[in-house]
């Protein structure tokens, strides 16, 4: 089973801010939050990860509740190119257990 | 380049046959995965294997077969077992670790008729 629960779909206007949430009340003091968008037709790539502390990069920032139980990935000004499902999901300490839920699936308005 | 090469990208069988699809990796990972991914719908993991000679099971294991004879592959079979076959294959590899990040292949799309 998934550990983490995520809308089934989002909506956004092209050039706004996106907050996708991500729900993992079971997280373990150890896990580490990771998210991962898939494209049309295409594979997952990696977007972002994070432990507890505020986590950016050049495609997006993780914002980590402080209890750890949930966390939003934030896309800072949504293009088109952006529409995708977008997945959260927990490794572990050794990290080789990877499972996704059904992800949120985000559409980008022109 | 260093990635993941899945192939073929689409595969016709018909019902009744084993079918073996693909996945090499050339970035020295010691982990591998395989996903289905049927549409609209996330990625269930079928095996996975952490290092050479070794696999687990994932969710959906039955009507699948692996096996992991050398590092940088990972055969996947789909056996006549498998009642509902027609799906897409995706497969991953990490070098382990909950810090590092999962590489993906561009998945087969697979069809049996």
């Amino acid at each position: 089973d998934a550990k983490t629960t995520q809308p089934n779909s989002m909506e956004s206007n092209e050039e706004e801010p996106v907050h996708l949430p991500c729900n993992h009340s079971t997280i373990s003091g150890t896990d580490y939050i990771h998210w991962y968008r898939q494209l049309p037709s295409q594979g997952p790539e990696y977007v972002i990860h994070g432990l507890t502390s505020n986590v950016n990069n050049r495609m997006a920032s993780l914002a980590i509740a402080e209890d750890r139980k949930s966390s939003t990935l934030i896309l800072h000004r949504a293009t088109l190119r952006d529409a995708a499902v977008y997945y959260c999901i927990l490794r572990d300490d050794w990290g080789y257990d990877m499972r996704f839920g059904a992800g949120t699936r985000l559409t980008v308005k022109p | 380049d260093g990635g993941i090469t899945q192939s073929p990208k689409y595969l016709f069988r018909k019902e009744g046959q084993n079918v073996t699809l693909s996945c090499e990796q050339n970035l020295n990972h010691d982990a591998m995965y395989w996903y289905r991914q049927d549409p609209g719908q996330g990625l269930r993991l079928i095996y996975y294997s952490q290092i050479v000679n070794d696999f687990q099971k994932g969710d959906i294991a039955e009507g699948y077969s692996v096996s992991r004879e050398k590092k940088e592959s990972f055969p996947l079979t789909v056996t006549s077992a498998q009642k509902n076959p027609t799906a897409f294959y995706l497969c991953a590899s990490t070098p382990g670790g909950e810090r590092t990040e999962a590489f993906f292949g561009q998945g087969t799309r697979l069809t049996v008729v």
